[in-house]
């Protein structure tokens, strides 16, 4: 059963930094690509980056390129997402997603982790 | 970038009826590569269709959808009490920032 896991969320000032984590299990991990989606408290649904099977491959929403850093370790079946220069606009619950490809192109969302609440406020 | 919107933004409906949900796009969606997610209250979305028209895994066959370029189509074809929930569409195209998602249409029970 794929199971994805996310933690590392909390409550943090503005302008400071946050990381997040996603333990997977149930699946081969480093056959896959992975992404990071957000959600702001009564909103809808905001792609925030995602990251190839190899890190080879890596992208970013506009409104957090320069600020936020995907990564992955797959000798440790994680992803990660490192937060800097934390606004209050990126308050929202982030979550981790699974595609069924290897890059970061082109594929739907299969399985979703159940996410971790960011606020940013002071 | 591509915008997608969803209309109605709410539909009340009752168990049992047919459900229509429409997603609409700035830009034809190459490849039909369209889908559609289910978020119930306090849950993560559920992929249901992707592929514009193929069903996810252990979806049930009451839920299809339909469409190219730029307009699709979710249909529910008997409202079970379950499926009363948020809808997202959401096209995923061939550059990595091409990933939108509609705002989401609501289905109420009536």
């Amino acid at each position: 059963e794929v199971q994805l896991v996310e933690s590392g969320g909390g409550l943090v000032q503005p302008g400071r930094s946050l990381r997040l984590s996603c333990a997977a299990s149930g699946f081969t991990f480093d056959d896959y690509a992975m992404h990071w989606v957000r959600q702001a408290p009564g909103k809808g649904l905001e792609w925030v980056s995602g990251i190839s099977w190899n890190s080879g491959s890596i992208g970013y929403a506009d409104s957090v390129k320069g600020r936020f850093t995907i990564s992955r370790d797959n000798a440790k079946n994680s992803l990660y997402l490192q937060m800097n220069s934390l606004r209050a606009e990126d308050t929202a619950l982030y979550y981790c997603a699974l595609t069924p490809v290897a890059t970061i192109k082109g594929s739907y969302f299969d399985y979703w982790g159940q996410g971790t609440l960011v606020t940013v406020s002071s | 970038e591509i915008v997608l919107t969803q209309s109605p933004g709410t539909l009340s409906l009752s168990p049992g009826e047919r459900a229509t949900l429409s997603c609409r796009a700035s830009q034809s969606v190459s490849s039909s590569y369209l889908a559609w997610y289910q978020q119930k209250p306090g849950q993560a979305p559920r992929l249901l269709i992707y592929g514009a028209s193929s069903r996810a895994t252990g979806i049930p066959d009451r839920f299809s959808g339909s469409g190219s370029g730029t307009d699709f189509t979710l249909t529910i074809s008997r409202l079970e009490p379950e499926d009363f929930a948020v809808y997202y569409c959401q096209q995923y195209g061939s550059s990595p920032q091409m990933y939108t998602f509609g705002q989401g249409t609501k289905l109420e029970i009536k």
